[in-house]
Parts: C-alpha cells; structure tokens; sequence
C-alpha cells in the first residue's frame, strides 16, 4: 500500500453548497478508496474506484480517478451539516489486502 | 448483519501495565486489522490477521501484539503501556481479498495515566 496525501487539510462551506477535497499518490495503483469519519467514530467507507475507471457516483458522492496525475478527487454535492467529517483516501497497489495507509485527511465543517 | 463490534469502547490503565482489545468482524468476514489513530501521528496501521495467520505487519515495537481466532475474532495486546499509546484504536474487517472496503468498528478510546 502506499499513503495518500488529501488536500486541503481544512474545508469549510455553507450548506447547500459543493465541496471538492483531492487526493494525491507516488505510485502505480491498482485501487483507491474513500472513507469519512465522524468525530470520535470509525471509519465508513464510501466508494472504491479502480485504476481502469476514470468516475464513479454513489448518491451525493462523486470520484473521479487521473491515474497519469496520479490523483483522485471526491466531491460531495449539495452538503448538509450531516457531511461534516473527516475524509481520508486510501491508495492501494493491489497487494495490499488489509493494509491500508492513510494521509491526515481533510476535514470538512458544513454549516448550517 | 451485525456490524464490527469492539470492546470496550473505553479504557484507562497506567504506564507499565498491559491491555488486551477485543474485536469481532462482521459474520463471513475472514480478514481483521488494526489501526491506531492519534492527534500526531494520524492513523497508522498494525497489523492484518486473515485466516489466524498475520498477513500484514506495520511499523510498531514488539510490545504490540494481536492473534486471530477460529471464529475470526481478533485480540490485540499491548504490554508496559507507554503514555504515547493513548490512542483510538480501530479494527476493521473484510472478506479478505484485495481491492475490498474495509468495515470499521467504532474504536476503544485508550488512556494511559
């Protein structure tokens, strides 16, 4: 596995509005997932993206994947102060079964 | 189905004793790791159990240990606990095989006085 770096550290909108946080790597993957934490809880995984897909949607959620940037970008539409969390990308090379390596996420306030 | 169960979700021991955390994976699930998470170091892996076999290993003393049992339940121990353990720590469980999401549990909050 290797670490994602999730940018930026700190995001803070309106709610209502769209927040976009990215994710950058150093090597080759195979994968990449998105999880969110709520304070003081663990994590919930959002969507997994594979190295040959370039977007996927899950509700809200939209991952788009660069694998010549080597990075991906998780968009939330329309938040709600529910969203505020803590979002972390997890970069995996394709062995990596249970090992997941994470950066420090982004953390994201949506008022109400 | 039930999702990952952790116990206790809180602790408070001193420095010098030893701890064991308990997690149970979600039913079918044959992989469990470990995290700790803390306001320094960010999450970090620990270790990977799949099928009571250590599968993955991350970079913590030898003072951390797990073991996995028949059922899939897991076990961490931590021994001659150090103020810097105080941590959250997360299991989290799957299937097993690559490229799968992982189901976290909540956590035990651990504290070292």
């Amino acid at each position: 596995s290797q670490q994602g770096e999730e940018d930026p550290q700190a995001l803070s909108i309106q709610e209502g509005e769209n927040a976009t946080m990215n994710c950058s790597y150093k090597t080759s993957i195979n994968n990449l997932q998105w999880y969110r934490q709520n304070s003081g809880r663990g994590l919930v995984h959002l969507i997994l993206i594979r190295s040959n897909e370039r977007e996927k949607h899950s509700g809200r959620l939209r991952v788009t994947l660069d694998t010549s940037k080597k990075s991906s970008s998780l968009l939330i539409t329309a938040s709600r102060a529910a969203d505020t969390a803590s979002y972390f990308c997890a970069p995996s090379t394709g062995t990596s079964y249970g090992k997941l390596t994470f950066g420090q996420g982004t953390i994201l306030t949506v008022h109400p | 189905k039930a999702g990952v169960t952790q116990t206790p979700r809180y602790l408070i021991k001193t420095r010098g004793q030893q701890v064991t955390l308990s997690c149970s994976p979600i039913s079918g699930h044959r992989s469990v790791s470990w995290y700790q998470q803390t306001p320094g170091q960010g999450l970090q892996f620990l270790f990977e159990y799949f099928s009571e076999t250590q599968r993955n290993k991350g970079n913590f003393p030898g003072r951390f240990s797990g073991r996995q049992f028949s059922n899939s339940r897991s076990e961490m121990n931590v021994s001659t606990l150090e103020l810097g353990d105080s941590a959250l720590y997360l299991c989290a469980s799957s299937p097993g095989q690559d490229a799968q999401p992982q189901h976290f549990g909540d956590g035990t909050r651990l504290s070292i006085l």
